[in-house]
């Protein structure tokens, strides 16, 4: 079965770090592009990181320099690393993985349940 | 600028049909887009991905009651024969190079 599950969120302080993990069964992570996704209490959905399956990574620009995606091929995991957090981060993560079909993205078919992180002292 | 506009609600019947929109920036009409539902309390989900010459290819185990479209620059989704089960919240998604946009979402209300 082709899954995700997320794990590492919590509570912690302005200013503080977190490590977010989303570990993948029934396909490999490093083949895919891999994507976070977060979800503010009572807003839509805001894309946050992706990681290509070359390696390559992007960031919003409101995470720039504080997040950083990574994956270990190892443990067919994706993660997270958020440094330096701020009330606005305060919001459920998601991972998803996003499928290519040949080389065309057929968009983020796979989401996992969600962590939440909440940033306040 | 890449965007994805979308009316934040939308109203219809059990058993009627609706049909969603979501439109592309100016500039951005040749985007393919994906469509995710997100029922209350629960991750989004997939349903489609919607192409700029209008075809489209489901998700795995979604309902043929579900299907997409393309005018221009807008993205439909239509939902035939609405079920309770419909009221959820359904975002667009598309991409480019280094980046992932999100429309604002629509609630859709099945009365």
């Amino acid at each position: 079965e082709v899954q995700l599950v997320e794990s590492g969120g919590g509570l912690v302080q302005p200013g503080g770090s977190l490590r977010l993990s989303c570990a993948a069964s029934g396909f490999t992570v490093s083949s895919n592009y891999m994507s976070w996704v977060r979800q503010a209490p009572g807003k839509g959905l805001e894309w946050v990181s992706v990681i290509y399956s070359g390696g390559n990574t992007y960031y919003t620009d409101s995470v720039k320099g504080r997040f950083t995606i990574s994956r270990d091929n190892s443990k067919n995991t994706l993660y997270l690393q958020m440094n330096s957090l701020r009330g606005e981060d305060t919001a459920v993560y998601y991972c998803a993985r996003e499928k290519l079909a040949g080389s065309f993205l057929v968009g983020m078919d796979v989401w996992g349940q969600g962590t939440t992180v909440t940033v306040s002292s | 600028q890449l965007v994805l506009t979308q009316s934040p609600s939308a109203s219809a019947s059990l058993g009627a049909s609706v049909k969603l929109t979501c439109t592309l920036s100016s500039g951005h009409s040749s985007y393919a887009i994906a469509w995710h539902q997100q029922q209350p309390e629960k991750g989004p989900r997939y349903l489609m991905k919607v192409n700029s010459d209008g075809s489209h290819s489901k998700g795995d185990g979604i309902p043929d009651r579900f299907s997409g479209s393309t005018s221009g620059a807008e993205r439909h989704l239509t939902i035939s024969s609405l079920q309770s089960e419909d009221e959820a919240d359904y975002y667009c998604q598309t991409w480019g190079t280094g980046i992932r946009v999100f429309g604002g979402g629509t609630k859709l209300t099945v009365l």
